[in-house]
């Protein structure tokens, strides 16, 4: 399969955790990378692989996987996380390239 | 700092190629480790990604776009193109190229150029 399923909206309170999720079959072959993508803005990388964070994003950011989900937690939400998120992985031959359809979060 | 800028015409007539390039600066895209992107974004949609290319020429395209897109590389220039065919106005997107890692297990996107729209209209 080469299809990544996003919940289309989360909300979560200020200070709060939320945990967004991404599933797909490719999921049990390959870990998932995260994009942050605010109005009229680029994509940016939040994580990739296992659970790793590029230079200048938070620690407030995590991820994890199991079986055909990953996920992308966000411990203690400010205001500034306010975006969309993609999830997004290699499809199972591993030569192509899913995205899912992202998930608005919503920060109350 | 590695850096991704696309360029290209903004409008372009159904029926016409699009085409796009981006320009990599502080680095080399020669890089062994990296492939290269495009991905495009139709206004109040999710991302789609249309196909990838490394430093040698090989290409892996979205099966869904292939039949039209052709991407290139130029070494000498450390640029790489994109070519999309046959246009209608369901190619109006934001047209975004990035750098793609892809190792055992995992791949990602990043950085990523600040994206160009480009409008299919005549």
């Amino acid at each position: 399969s080469s299809e990544l399923t996003q919940d289309p909206a989360v909300s979560v309170a200020l200070g709060q955790t939320v945990r967004i999720t991404c599933q797909g079959d490719s999921l049990r072959s390959y870990y998932a990378s995260w994009y942050q993508q605010k109005p009229g803005q680029a994509p940016v990388l939040v994580i990739y692989g296992k659970n790793n964070r590029p230079s200048g994003i938070p620690d407030r950011f995590s991820g994890s996987s199991s079986g055909n989900t990953a996920s992308l937690t966000i411990t203690g939400a400010q205001a500034e996380d306010e975006a969309d998120y993609y999830c997004n992985s290699r499809d199972s031959s591993g030569n192509l390239v899913v995205f899912g359809g992202g998930t608005k979060l919503t920060v109350l | 700092q590695l850096q991704l800028q696309e360029s290209g015409p903004g409008l372009v007539k159904p029926s016409e190629t699009l085409s796009l390039t981006c320009t990599v600066s502080g680095g080399s895209i020669s890089s062994s480790s990296y492939y290269w992107g495009w991905i495009r974004q139709p206004p109040g949609k999710g991302l789609e990604w249309i196909g990838s290319i490394y430093y040698s020429g090989s290409t892996y395209y979205n099966p869904s776009l292939k039949s039209r897109v052709t991407i290139s590389v130029d070494t000498s220039k450390n640029q790489f193109s994109l070519k999309l065919s046959s246009v209608t106005a369901a190619d109006t997107a934001v047209y975004y190229c990035a750098r793609w890692a892809a190792v055992a297990g995992t791949s990602w996107f990043d950085p990523w150029g600040q994206g160009t729209l480009v409008t299919v209209s005549s």
